[in-house]
């Protein structure tokens, strides 16, 4: 079944950098747009970015666009997050999130557990 | 950017009583609204997509409706397993994909 397992995430200062990843098993990587979701400390959702399947395409949420660089690497399987120039209200459980289709993007019907990331000085 | 208000806040329901939540969004997104569940530690679960359409291995008492700007989604008789956030979502007009801020359930 479907697998995906993020890491990297931890304590950094603000300004710092951070690269989370997520590696995916039990499905055609390649074949599906791939997201970020992020969960602050007692929030709801909020989407962050995504990337079609063929790395083509990368859209960013406001509130992360020119600070986080989301990229994949089909081969490995694996779907990355770079961090930059972090702020304290990037403070959140990082998810990455499966595209339900292959040919468009649409709802998240696969996620993974969540990585932690807090920045404080 | 479509904003998603849901309702209520937190909803309080007995065993094998109805859970009504209500979701609605700032323009209209047709019928590209998704309905997921959130339990305490745990990543969010997809529930229902395309407004009314379960997900595979959902239990049949969760029901979606609605089209256009306003969406329910239906419990129709509450387990306690049950208890979790819920949360809307609209993928009709992107970027960015929106959520709505999310409905606690608590079992009476």
């Amino acid at each position: 079944q479907v697998q995906l397992v993020e890491s990297g995430g931890g304590a950094v200062q603000p300004g710092r950098s951070l690269r989370l990843s997520c590696a995916a098993s039990g499905f055609t990587f390649s074949a599906y747009g791939m997201h970020w979701v992020r969960q602050a400390p007692g929030k709801g959702l909020e989407w962050v970015a995504v990337i079609l399947n063929d790395g083509s395409k990368r859209l960013y949420a406001d509130s992360v666009k020119g600070r986080f660089i989301i990229s994949r690497d089909n081969s490995k399987k694996t779907l990355y997050l770079q961090m930059n120039s972090l702020r304290t209200e990037d403070t959140a459980v990082y998810y990455c999130a499966k595209d339900r289709y292959s040919t468009s993007l649409e709802y998240f019907d696969s996620w993974g557990q969540g990585t932690l990331v807090t920045v404080s000085s | 950017e479509i904003v998603m208000t849901q309702s209520p806040v937190t909803l309080s329901v007995s065993p094998g009583e109805r859970a009504t939540l209500s979701c609605r969004a700032s323009q209209t997104v047709s019928s590209k609204l998704a309905w997921y569940q959130q339990k305490p530690g745990q990543a969010p679960r997809l529930l229902i997509y395309g407004a009314s359409t379960r997900a595979i291995g959902i239990p049949a008492r969760f029901s979606g409706s609605g089209s256009g700007t306003e969406f329910t989604l239906t419990i129709s008789s509450l387990q306690s397993e049950d208890s979790a956030v819920y949360y809307c979502q609209q993928y009709n007009n992107w970027p960015p994909w929106t959520f709505g801020q999310g409905t606690k359930v608590e079992i009476k």
